[in-house]
């Protein structure tokens, strides 16, 4: 039940293209939903949140997808560039509780 | 502000010898953790200590000891290196536990052979 599962694992997209990356959760009480993007020999860096009480979040390309019923969440990335090439993670965390981390998402992005 | 610095950045070690990873944070967080990153299994939680003095295992503690030394500092300890150990190990910040962000370190290589 504190499970966060991500998938894909890895994708593949042209520049411009809008990969997607998909989280589920089981435990109701999550109510903090982070994503990080790592970069190749650094560590991961928080990228954009959010809460349950909302069902989108956008910061520049990046969007956040939540949709409390199904207990899933996603990341779109608008217009991709190159540059967006990296390690994507999901996590989850309740109230006074450490996050829980989804297996990460290896985004490539080729000109 | 550095943030998060872990030292080494990389470590060479033998089966049986052991170290300490060090960790330091200058952002007053009270909460650090120690993790590990293997290919294809993402980051898993060795320990954490959820502020100053206190200190709990997480999901893959055995082989490590930790010291939580004072606000800034966290320490992990491999007493006895295995190769198993080979890995990436990231230490991270944050305010408190729950709905804070993370701030992680750069990371250290570490290579059992």
């Amino acid at each position: 039940q504190q499970q966060v599962k991500q998938s894909p694992q890895s994708l593949i997209v042209q520049k411009g293209g809008i990969p997607i990356i998909n989280c589920a959760y089981e435990n109701t009480a999550f109510d903090y939903f982070p994503w990080y993007q790592q970069f190749p020999g650094k560590g991961p860096a928080l990228l954009i949140a959010i809460r349950p009480d909302v069902s989108e979040k956008k910061e520049g390309r990046f969007t956040i997808s939540f949709n409390k019923s199904a207990k899933q969440f996603s990341l779109h990335i608008m217009d991709s560039q190159p540059g967006d090439s990296a390690t994507y993670f999901c996590a989850a965390s309740s109230g006074t509780d450490k996050l829980i981390f989804g297996t990460g998402t290896r985004l490539q992005v080729f000109p | 502000n550095a943030g998060v610095t872990q030292t080494p950045k990389f470590q060479v070690l033998k089966t049986g010898q052991s170290m300490t990873l060090q960790c330091a944070q200058d952002m007053n967080h009270n909460s650090m953790y120690w993790y590990r990153q293997d290919p294809g299994m993402g980051l898993r939680l060795i320990y954490y200590s959820a502020s100053e003095g206190t200190t709990d295992k997480g999901e893959v503690p055995n082989g490590y000891n930790v010291s939580r030394l004072n606000k800034r500092e966290f320490s992990l300890r491999l007493e006895s290196a295995a190769p198993s150990q080979t890995s990436v190990y990231f230490c991270a910040a944050s305010r408190g536990l729950g709905n804070y962000g993370y701030t992680f370190g750069s990371g250290t290589r570490l290579t059992v052979v």
